[in-house]
């Protein structure tokens, strides 16, 4: 049984398009979070999520809108796609806590093309 | 000065060598450290934590100095399979208790016969 399972894996889609990835873990975590990984192999975080809320959003382009209907979803919407965002996107849950994260498990990534 | 830097590599070692990577980090209010592999066109998995103690987890060793915000991996032994980039991983604790994890751009490893 997946731990963190993200669709779809790929997406291939021409500019201007209109595209969401779906996320969900079966962990019981309580932070989810959204990283690109770009063609330099640069891991970086995006977005945050605390039990549905929003903590963290880094200097991303307002076309990213993240949506967590519950602690067990992350989705991110991209509106108006550009061809820079052809990259890996990676899901990722962690249990939080005051005293530090535990291990964040990654989904298997979306490979999204932009054309 | 980025966040979390690595070594890049690539490093190309022959089997049984003993390799080590450096990481260093800017923000000394970070609270827990950890070291990813991640094998190519896959996810990013947890290697092994890193305690300020040092630990060690068979042929994998990491080290954590605090006071010059730098974090180690030693693999000794190193195997075929030990290929891979690793990522050294800092977490940052903000305020409200919330994390934030944030990785380094990874250092490659590649093991020969």
């Amino acid at each position: 049984d997946t731990a963190v399972s993200q669709t779809p894996k790929y997406l291939v889609t021409q500019m201007g398009n209109d595209k969401s990835i779906k996320c969900e873990q079966n962990l019981g975590h309580d932070t989810m979070y959204w990283y690109k990984q770009d063609s330099k192999k640069f891991l970086k975080i995006m977005f945050s999520y605390n039990n549905k809320e929003l903590i963290i959003n880094e200097t991303v382009p307002n076309r990213f809108s993240p949506k967590s209907p519950d602690k067990a979803h992350l989705n991110l919407h991209i509106n108006s796609l550009e061809l820079g965002d052809s990259a890996v996107y990676f899901c990722a849950s962690s249990q939080g806590g005051s005293w530090g994260t535990t291990e964040a498990f990654f989904g298997q990534g979306t490979r999204l093309t932009v054309v | 000065r980025k966040e979390v830097e690595q070594d890049p590599g690539p490093f190309n070692v022959p089997e049984g060598a003993t390799v080590a990577f450096n990481c260093t980090y800017s923000n000394s209010a970070s609270q827990s450290f950890f070291w990813y592999r991640q094998d190519c066109r896959k996810e990013p998995k947890l290697l092994m934590s890193v305690y300020s103690s040092g630990n060690e987890d068979g042929r994998f060793t990491a080290q954590l100095n605090r006071a010059s915000q730098y974090i180690s991996l030693l693999i000794r032994d190193s195997k075929l399979s030990d290929s891979a980039t690793y990522l050294c991983v800092v977490n940052e604790l903000r305020a409200g208790g919330y994390n934030k994890l944030i990785f380094g751009a990874g250092t490659r490893l590649a093991v020969h016969p």
